[in-house]
């Protein structure tokens, strides 16, 4: 297996440009998280889904979005980037959201917004 | 190198010392609590987890205690190893969210 995997790992953009992180595992987990981490800050968690068709906003959805059209693919779309989006985004998976079921985090994708 | 937690609260503990990294939550209705370990450049990765309706849940060299009062979280580690060098972080499970807390830096002197 080869776990939570994310691209691209390094990314620049310029402010107003639009791009999709892509996210993908293989371990047939139906629950999927995007995390933004900034410095001296945990993680925040941006959009989850349930499952393929579901999705939900989490603490900072705002300029963000997702769908999940199948159950290993969690893209996530910045639809007009900003400098304050500059930051690690991590996705994550799990069996299920619940105790016992671990959390699997990918690499993470480093986004600078100039 | 990893520009995260620059600003995080640093734990400095001797090799071979037990370690304790304490953690507040906010959600007295959260069900569970994760702890993770972040090392420089790395995602998150699993440390264990305990069930609110537990005191206290053991693994190999770490102990996570619950004080649901206080609502406080604790990880203990046994004989830390330079290895053990990361930024620690605790999860509380808000129904179909983890919102974590800031984090603790661990650093580990020989």
């Amino acid at each position: 297996n080869a776990g939570v995997t994310q691209t691209p790992k390094f990314q620049v953009l310029k402010t107003g440009q639009s791009m999709t992180l892509q996210c993908a595992q293989d371990m047939n987990h139906e629950y999927m998280s995007w995390y933004r981490q900034d410095p001296g800050m945990g993680l925040r968690l941006i959009h989850y889904s349930v499952g393929a068709g579901i999705t939900d906003q989490g603490e900072v959805p705002n300029g963000y979005n997702v769908s999940r059209s199948t159950t290993e693919d969690f893209p996530l779309r910045l639809l007009s980037a900003a400098p304050s989006q500059t930051s690690v985004y991590f996705c994550a998976s799990s069996l299920v959201l619940a105790i016992y079921n671990e959390q699997f985090f990918g690499p993470g994708t480093r986004l600078t917004v100039l | 190198g990893e520009s995260v937690g620059l600003h995080l609260p640093t734990l400095s503990v001797q090799e071979g010392d037990n370690s304790i990294i304490n953690c507040a939550y906010s959600n007295s209705a959260s069900d569970y609590f994760i702890w993770y370990k972040q090392e420089s450049g790395k995602g998150p990765q699993f440390i264990i987890d305990i069930r609110s309706n537990m005191d206290k849940r053991q693994g190999q060299r770490v102990t996570v205690l619950l004080n649901k009062t206080v609502k406080h979280l604790s990880l203990q580690i046994a004989a830390t190893q330079p290895g053990d060098s990361a930024v620690y972080f605790c999860a509380e499970r808000d129904t179909d969210k983890l919102i974590f807390g800031t984090g603790t830096r661990l650093q580990v002197f020989p």
